[in-house]
């Protein structure tokens, strides 16, 4: 059964640090896998697409990499604000127009 | 930015009554899903949709759900006769030939 976990469930630090959030799936023959942000009772939005044959993506402080050998990912949050507390998804698919299998989600604080 | 938008944003509905969330993809978007998500829960793959016509469902996808893509542009989940524990979070969500799916912020149906 392909599965995605997230560790761990909740994470809060000070504002400032950098740090790194965990996503692992059960089936390594992974097309895409995409990281989300979540908003308390809003909608999701698109962080990172990472295609099967990149082992990582940039986005301004957000760097998302995939290793399909150990079946984890990670996104890695620099000189994290306050304005980055939110849950975090990540999503793998596997096959081209496939569905979304998520992870339970990340819940991250930052301190002022 | 082109966006997925959904329509109500909140339903409230009798159990055992019809209900019909509405999404609006992205226009030039060739794949269409339905995801929901229970509070404090996973999101849920419900069904997927490409060329007119349903590409995979979930076990959750039973008798009482239906899509219908009826205009070219308008994509509506149908849940026939609700129950309580249809109570959630329904996301909508398109995706071009290799971009990420992008969703909609949700509807969020509460059956009482």
């Amino acid at each position: 059964k392909q599965e995605v976990t997230q560790i761990p469930a909740a994470l809060s630090v000070p504002e400032g640090e950098n740090l790194v959030l965990n996503c692992s799936f059960t089936d390594s023959a992974i097309y895409n896998l995409q990281w989300f942000r979540q908003d308390p009772g809003k909608g999701l939005t698109s962080l990172l697409l990472i295609q099967s044959s990149q082992r990582e993506q940039t986005s301004g402080r957000l760097n998302a990499s995939l290793d399909k050998s150990s079946g984890r990912s990670t996104l890695y949050i620099a000189a994290s604000q306050p304005g980055d507390s939110a849950t975090y998804l990540c999503a793998g698919f596997y096959n081209q127009g496939g569905k979304l299998i998520f992870g339970q989600g990340t819940e991250l604080s930052v301190k002022p | 930015e082109p966006e997925v938008t959904q329509t109500p944003s909140h339903q409230v509905t009798q159990m055992g009554q019809e209900v019909i969330l509405r999404c609006v993809p992205i226009s030039n978007h060739l794949y269409f899903y339905w995801y929901r998500q229970i509070l404090g829960q996973k999101v849920e793959f419900l069904v997927s949709f490409y060329n007119n016509e349903i590409s995979e469902k979930s076990e959750i996808f039973d008798d009482q759900f239906s899509v219908e893509r009826p205009d070219g542009s308008n994509f509506t989940l149908k849940i026939r006769s609700t129950k309580l524990e249809d109570s959630a979070m329904y996301f909508c969500a398109s995706k071009g030939s290799i971009q990420p799916q992008h969703f909609g912020d949700g509807t969020r149906l509460s059956i009482l």
